[in-house]
């Protein structure tokens, strides 16, 4: 099993701030996504990345895949309350695996 | 399209009974998850369904749990005998296609409270 280690665990902001959360592993990923989860709701995709250097952009979301395909961030530019919620990364080692989520990036933003 | 569905929504039982979780995917979706979410941690992958047949379920532990998707569609999955370690969330999600960078629709989760 592939270990995804995110970071930081908590983090607090106020709204109109930029963030970035990272994923990293010592493993190589043949691809990664990100998924926001609110309270009470399941997971839901943001972004699917699977080449080495790629950049999405997302409105306000900025996500880089690492050149070696072993790390992930997530850039969030002037946060607004309603990004607040639980960032998490998952990947799998090639597409014929099922995916291993990170525990997650909690997120709040207030007003 | 209607999402995936998930119930019940909330279930507390006591130690050493039985539990079952009940999903409908979104239709024409050939692939079924169930994941296990314990508080503070990520999904953790119990069984993965492609159409009625098991593709992976190494994590799933076989002495308490069961699963079954019944003709390809809805999903059953049972705790027997339930141990308090088994609180957490449950959640249920499809995918069209089963690989890695394929969507996964989730459900809301089962949260599952054992005394």
């Amino acid at each position: 099993t592939q270990l995804l280690e995110q970071s930081p665990q908590f983090l607090s902001i106020q709204e109109g701030e930029n963030l970035t959360v990272y994923c990293n592993s010592s493993s190589v990923f043949s691809s990664l996504q990100w998924y926001r989860q609110e309270p009470g709701e399941g997971p839901v995709l943001l972004v699917t990345v699977v080449t080495g250097g790629e950049v999405k952009k997302l409105k306000r979301l900025t996500f880089q895949f690492g050149d070696a395909r072993k790390d992930s961030s997530l850039h969030i530019t002037a946060a607004q309350p309603g990004d607040t919620g639980l960032y998490l990364c998952a990947g799998a080692p090639n597409s014929g695996y099922a995916l291993n989520f990170g525990k997650g990036t909690s997120l709040l933003v207030t007003p | 399209e209607a999402g995936v569905a998930q119930s019940p929504r909330y279930k507390i039982i006591e130690k050493r009974q039985s539990v079952a979780f009940w999903c409908n995917p979104i239709s024409g979706h050939a692939t079924l998850y169930w994941y296990q979410q314990i508080l503070g941690q990520g999904p953790k992958l119990l069984i993965q369904f492609q159409n009625n047949g098991v593709v992976d379920d190494s994590q799933l532990p076989k002495d308490r749990f069961s699963a079954e998707r019944l003709k390809g569609v809805d999903s059953t999955l049972k705790i027997q005998p339930a141990k308090l370690e088994d609180s957490a969330v449950y959640l249920c999600a499809s995918g069209r296609a089963g690989v890695s960078t394929d969507t996964q629709y989730f459900g809301p989760g089962t949260r599952l409270t054992v005394l």
